[in-house]
């Protein structure tokens, strides 16, 4: 059970779009519709942005949206904002009751 | 809303076992809609899932630390609890206690997490 692959690092400016993408196997992200999303802000726990590949927890701005292909999901923000400056990691799914995560990507606001 | 509180030493010696423990509150442990469980983060690092449990005692363990884990329940006082045997310095992180929806298989609510520093 290897750890999801993300890019370690995101940048743009505000009003841009960005995509973080998430990479697993067809043991996890290819095998199952179950990919979620969280940020974290330093020093405070992940709060789920996205799960189902796409789907938003009520009060979860439109602005983050996420798709699938393959063994890979993906998580776009539109419309860069401050507040979107934190760590995202994705987490699927991988049989048996196991979870497997990213391994993490910084974005970074410009 | 859920809400969900670690407690526990911070600090534990090598090879010792790390104890730490979770209460639910405004919420019921013992809903068949929730699965409860635990992830860690190491200084500066990324998230690991460790395992996960329903109220009827099953659980489930990350394969990579099924040898020195074990998790429980304690449905009266809407607990739950991890141990994690022969500590090493690598398992020094911050411990989240989080709920699993069942629904969507989805962390929904984490704990505010306690950092457990493995040290002489």
């Amino acid at each position: 059970q290897s750890a999801l692959t993300q890019p370690a690092s995101v940048s743009g400016s505000p009003g841009q779009s960005i995509t973080i993408s998430c990479t697993g196997t067809s043991s996890d992200v290819g095998s199952y519709n179950l990919v979620s999303w969280y940020q974290q802000h330093p020093g405070k726990a992940p709060k789920l942005m996205l799960y189902e590949g796409s789907k938003r927890p009520s009060g979860i701005s439109k602005r983050f949206s996420g798709s699938k292909s393959g063994n890979t999901a993906s998580l776009t923000i539109s419309g860069l904002q401050a507040e979107d400056e934190a760590d995202y990691y994705c987490c699927s799914y991988a049989g048996g009751s196991s979870y497997v995560f990213g391994t993490g990507t910084k974005v970074t606001v410009l | 809303q859920l809400q969900l509180q670690e407690s526990g030493p911070g600090l534990v010696k090598p090879s010792e076992t790390l104890s730490l423990t979770c209460t639910v509150s405004i919420g019921s442990i013992s809903s068949r809609s929730y699965y409860w469980g635990w992830i860690r983060q190491p200084p500066g690092k990324g998230l690991e899932w460790i395992g996960s449990i329903y109220y009827s005692g099953r659980t489930y363990y990350n394969p990579s630390l099924k040898s020195r884990v074990t998790i429980s329940v304690d449905t009266s006082k809407n607990q739950f609890s991890l141990k994690l045997s022969s500590v090493t310095a690598a398992d020094t992180a911050v411990y989240y206690c989080v709920s699993l929806y069942s629904n969507n298989w989805i962390f929904d609510y984490w704990g505010q997490g306690t950092l457990v520093t493995v040290s002489s």
